[in-house]
Order: structure tokens, then C-alpha cells, then sequence
């Protein structure tokens, strides 16, 4: 059971360049996530979805966007990469709903992202 | 939005000796869930522990517990006999039970464990 994985672990990019983080979970969650945390910050939201064809935005959406086409895939994209964006991004599974509440999150292992 | 506060950034215990984090939280919610992840060096977030609010007995796992104060909005976690595999950054988190089931986390309390 491979839970939750991120691609890639590590990534430099160069101010302005683009890329997509891959996250994909095969425990058929309804519910996905993408955290940032930086140091000293805790993990802060950035965009969530409750299922396939549905995303919203989080506490920090700007600079990024998502897709949910499938229940197993979640891939994060960065445009035009900014120094702020410097990260470890989490992506993040559960189940849905409310009986299903007390499950936690699974978590992938995290992507470090440097923009230079 | 829900708050959840970790006053203590660094703490530190000797090993087999007990620690206490402190966490605070702030909702208006009745119906949610409390979590402490444990974050190794490695970065992988585990979970330690879960608590549902609307039980009034405190969670327990093997060494780790939680003290509960729902009035209070008080969710601590106690480490007994604390060993070096304990070392890491504890955060806290608070589980809505509507809005996306998203979590809420602290900034977290980095646990040294003292030989």
C-alpha cells in the first residue's frame, strides 16, 4: 500500500520557471490537500479538493493552481516561480465526511523547493 | 477560521523523564476532532495521536496521552518515558467537521530529548 506519493523530494528552480508537483494516492480519499510550511510557520493551506472536479482555495492560493481530474491525482502547479514560494510543500489525503472525521491525515513525504 | 496556538517553539526532557506540550485551539464548532503529527528529521508527518471532542475521556496511545479540556479549548500531549526516538516537531491540529474536513495546525514545539 503505497498511501500517498510526492514527486519530486527535491527541486531548484530559477526565478520564473514553472513546474507541477505530482501527489497521487491510492486509498480511493475523497479529499485532498496541499500544504506549504515554512520555517517557524506551521503547514498553512494552499488549495484542497473534495473530490474529482472539484478544488478550492486555501488560506494561501496565490501563485499556484490545481486540477483534480481523478480521484488518485493532485498535482500542484507553480507559474512564474517567485523567492517567496522557497518551501516544503505536503500534499495530504483523508476520507470524507463527517462519521469519517476523526480519521487523520495521510501525508506524502514532502517536496523542498528552493527558488533562486 | 479556527486557530490553533503552540506557545512552547522548543522544549526539551531527559530521556525516560515525562513532557508536557501545550496547545490551544479556538472555534466556535462543537463537532470537530484534535490530532498531535510528529515530524522526524526526515520530514514525514506522523500521526500520534487523535482526540474526538465530544468524548470526554482523554485519548491514550502506549506512551502518549492528551489532556482534554474542551472548556478551555486545551489539547495537551504528554510524553512519558521519553526516549531519543521522540526527538522531532510536534504539531498540533484541529479537524473541522464541515467546510472540506480541512485541518488546522500549530506552529509547532521542536522536542529535544536529552541523553
Amino acid at each position: 500500500n503505497a498511501g500517498v506519493t510526492q514527486t519530486p523530494k527535491f527541486r531548484i528552480l530559477k526565478i520564473g520557471q514553472s513546474m507541477t508537483l505530482q501527489c497521487t494516492q491510492d486509498m480511493n480519499h475523497n479529499y485532498m490537500y496541499w500544504y506549504r510550511q515554512d520555517p517557524g510557520m506551521g503547514l498553512k493551506l494552499i488549495y484542497y479538493s473534495v473530490g474529482a472536479g472539484i478544488t478550492d482555495k486555501g488560506e494561501v492560493p496565490n501563485g499556484y493552481n490545481v486540477s483534480r481530474s481523478t480521484t488518485e491525482d493532485f498535482p500542484l502547479r507553480l507559474e512564474l516561480a517567485a523567492p517567496s514560494q522557497t518551501s516544503v510543500y505536503f500534499c495530504a489525503s483523508t476520507r470524507a465526511g463527517t462519521l469519517s472525521s476523526n480519521y487523520g491525515y495521510t501525508f506524502g513525504s514532502g517536496t523542498r523547493l528552493t527558488v533562486v | 477560521a479556527q486557530t490553533v496556538t503552540q506557545s512552547q517553539p522548543e522544549m526539551s526532557v531527559q530521556e525516560a523523564e515525562t513532557v508536557t506540550l501545550s496547545c490551544t485551539y479556538d472555534t466556535s464548532e462543537s463537532d470537530y476532532y484534535l490530532f498531535w503529527y510528529k515530524q522526524p528529521p526526515s520530514r514525514q508527518m506522523i500521526l500520534v495521536i487523535r482526540q474526538e471532542a465530544y468524548k470526554q475521556q482523554n485519548a491514550t496511545e502506549n506512551r502518549f496521552s492528551v489532556n482534554f479540556q474542551k472548556a478551555a479549548k486545551s489539547f495537551s500531549l504528554k510524553i512519558s518515558d521519553s526516549q531519543l526516538g521522540d526527538a522531532a516537531m510536534y504539531f498540533c491540529a484541529y479537524r473541522s467537521a464541515f467546510a472540506g474536513n480541512q485541518f488546522y495546525f500549530g506552529t509547532g514545539t521542536s522536542l529535544t530529548v536529552i541523553p
